[in-house]
């Protein structure tokens, strides 16, 4: 089955600076890739998403950029700021799957002022 | 985005007892949601993907018995987790499948729900 590989586990980073994660993917039918931002104790928020018929989508300090080749996809912050200190998540789903999504493991960012 | 709520938000109670999580897509309709356990510091694990008007399908290894669903209506799911032990202790977090204006279908998830059972 599908199988979402997420590094670093953890990411510290100064305030100001750039922050990146990628993620592998296994199946090459996969399609829409999400990703979500997890405070501690909170809920999973969508913070950006990607569909395989683009190549990079970028929302403010955000962007994703997608290799559909290498199977691969990565989440860029700018700028970062403490208040992006948080839990990570990719994670990837295929049209015929009813939307369920396969996660990666997360990683940890912390932004240090 | 959508909003989904989840209640209760915490709860504890004794081993043995039943505990039921109520899963609300509260502005949109939704015939699917799924059902995530997550550990500290780890991934969200999914448990089981409620259709409205069907059976639940579980993931490999969930006892279906043990973590009964229901999804009764298009806006509601409820997990009850049944004869609940130490073990069953966990942080539970429902999602909707929504489609905002046609465009993907996404999960939005609740607030979660912290379990202890003592």
């Amino acid at each position: 089955g599908e199988n979402v590989e997420q590094h670093p586990s953890t990411l510290s980073v100064q305030e100001g600076d750039s922050a990146v994660i990628k993620c592998t993917y296994s199946d090459s039918a996969s399609n829409y890739f999400p990703w979500y931002k997890q405070e501690l104790g909170k809920r999973p928020q969508l913070i950006i998403d990607i569909r395989s018929n683009v190549g990079e989508k970028k929302d403010q300090r955000i962007a994703v950029t997608l290799n559909k080749t290498a199977k691969h996809f990565s989440l860029h912050i700018t700028e970062t700021q403490p208040e992006d200190s948080a839990v990570y998540f990719c994670a990837a789903s295929k049209d015929n799957q009813g939307g369920k999504l396969i996660f990666g493991q997360g990683t940890e960012l912390s932004v240090k002022p | 985005g959508a909003v989904v709520s989840q209640h209760p938000s915490r709860v504890i109670c004794k081993s043995g007892t039943s505990v039921k999580i109520e899963c609300r897509s509260l502005d949109f309709q939704a015939t699917t949601m799924f059902w995530y356990r997550q550990f500290p510091k780890q991934s969200l694990m999914l448990m089981a993907t409620s259709n409205e008007g069907s059976k639940a399908t579980y993931e490999q290894g969930v006892e279906k018995d043990k973590f009964l669903i229901n999804h009764a209506s298009l806006t509601l799911s409820t997990l009850t987790v049944t004869s609940a032990h130490p073990e069953d202790s966990s942080f539970y977090i429902c999602s909707a499948l929504i489609r905002i204006r046609g465009y993907t279908d996404t999960q939005y998830f609740g607030p979660g729900t912290r379990l202890t059972v003592l």
